[in-house]
């Protein structure tokens, strides 16, 4: 079926760290790939988005590259700030073709910047 | 610019009682979709409506029911709630089309069954 793993959490980093969270995803076809924010208290916001093979999506200083050879999206910031602290979601869309936006999340990642 | 709202933000039952969460959305959207949150599982597909009058089983639906009567309003119901049904439950809204279209969350509702 299809799935989405992700590095297990929390993690902890001091501001301007490098950061990677891993995601690796099984999936038949093509999916879209998402990577969704959560910050405390709220709902949670798409943060970056790829739909085929090579695509990088990026925002907010954030990106992610749709490698389909090892089936990846990781997420990646050169300089992670205290703002940044949030727990992050991997998801993928199964058939990008379809109008309603079903995904699958995975897990979600707790991100903790210290100052 | 109000998005979408979810009442009530926290609610506590008893098993075997029943409730109603509302979602509402201001954007027109015409999919809206109810999602529980647990740890270490993400999120899953509850249910979900492509339309007006339209529902749909998602990945975990049994216990659950929903109705979609008007356009910008999506209600998920328990009949009778048990403790497995403990969770933050997000709705969400998007518009059509095919392709890509980000989803639009609530900020939750914690539901804790006793």
């Amino acid at each position: 079926g299809n799935s989405v793993t992700q590095m297990e959490g929390p993690v902890t980093l001091s501001e301007e760290a490098f950061l990677t969270i891993n995601c690796t995803y099984t999936a038949t076809g093509y999916p879209s790939l998402f990577w969704y924010v959560q910050y405390p208290g709220e709902g949670l916001q798409l943060l970056l988005k790829a739909t085929k093979a090579d695509d990088k999506g990026s925002n907010k200083g954030f990106e992610a590259t749709y490698r389909k050879e090892t089936t990846s999206f990781h997420l990646e910031k050169g300089s992670v700030q205290v703002s940044d602290s949030a727990v992050y979601f991997c998801a993928l869309k199964r058939d990008p073709f379809q109008g309603a936006q079903k995904l699958v999340f995975g897990q979600g990642t707790r991100l903790t910047i210290n100052p | 610019n109000a998005g979408v709202t979810q009442t009530p933000k926290f609610r506590v039952l008893k098993t075997g009682q029943s409730m109603t969460l509302l979602c509402a959305q201001d954007m027109n959207h015409e999919y809206m979709y109810w999602y529980r949150q647990d740890p270490g599982m993400g999120l899953r597909l509850i249910h979900y409506s492509v339309g007006e009058g339209t529902t749909a089983k998602g990945e975990v639906p049994d216990g659950y029911n929903v109705s979609r009567l008007k356009k910008q309003n999506f209600l998920l119901g328990l009949e009778s709630a048990a403790p497995s049904q403990t969770s933050v439950y997000f709705c969400a809204s998007s518009s059509p089309g095919q392709g890509v279209s980000p989803l639009h969350f609530g900020n939750g509702t914690r539901l804790t069954v006793t």
